[in-house]
């Protein structure tokens, strides 16, 4: 089914490793995200690449980077994990950035990860 | 800035009960306004939006109508199924094209 994917679903790591959260789109889409969930957070934007070879800040990059390694992947990395890092990520995608407001996102199912 | 804000959950109800979400927004301009579903285990969906003011989005039996007097966007159903039962998030998308998501309300259907 066409869509985005993330890898892994779900992750356990100890407190300053490091990991890659993998996203991959097949619609063709120019732009993708990386949100954060917490509980009576709502989402918050960490990343987000609005076209290939181009990559920007959200609301909440500290102790994030990213990669956009092609049109269809974006991957997010966590350089020394910490206990505050603990929530559920979400990859999106969309068709464009500035068009947003008519055809919204596509979510992938999520990565849950703990720091411990 | 802009911000949304969506009743706290979590609710319950019976099946064929009428649902309401209640979803009031703060923002400059003429923001669009979305609810997105989320089922257990997978990601969120677009469930409906609307882009201007007095726009009634509906899908699936839910709909919301964009209140900018009352800057309100409540989400509601006549008649939930079990099927209904998921995590339901009020979104806002500001002039700046900015994306503000709510906290989410989760809903239980009971047969």
């Amino acid at each position: 089914n066409a869509g985005v994917t993330q890898t892994p679903k779900f992750q356990v790591l100890k407190t300053g490793q490091s990991m890659t959260l993998q996203c991959a789109q097949d619609m063709n889409h120019n732009s993708m995200y990386w949100y954060r969930q917490d509980p009576g957070m709502g989402l918050r934007l960490i990343y987000y690449s609005a076209s290939e070879g181009t990559t920007d800040k959200g609301e909440v990059p500290n102790g994030y980077n990213v990669s956009r390694l092609n049109k269809r992947e974006f991957s997010l990395r966590l350089e020394s994990a910490a206990p505050s890092q603990t929530s559920v990520y979400f990859c999106a995608s969309s068709e464009g950035f500035w068009d947003r407001g008519l055809q919204g996102y596509t979510f992938g199912s999520g990565t849950r990860l703990t720091v411990v | 800035g802009d911000s949304v804000t969506q009743m706290e959950g979590p609710v319950t109800l019976s099946e064929e009960a009428f649902l309401t979400i209640n979803c009031t927004y703060t923002a400059t301009g003429y923001p669009s306004l979305f609810w997105y579903v989320q089922y257990p285990g997978e990601g969120l969906q677009l469930l409906l939006k609307a882009t201007k003011a007095d726009d009634k989005g509906s899908n699936k039996g839910f709909e919301a109508t964009y209140r900018k007097e009352t800057t309100s966007f409540h989400l509601e159903k006549g008649s939930v199924q079990v099927s209904d039962s998921a995590v339901y998030f009020c979104a806002l998308r500001s002039t700046g094209n900015q994306f503000y998501f709510g906290t989410g309300t989760s809903l239980t259907v009971i047969p």
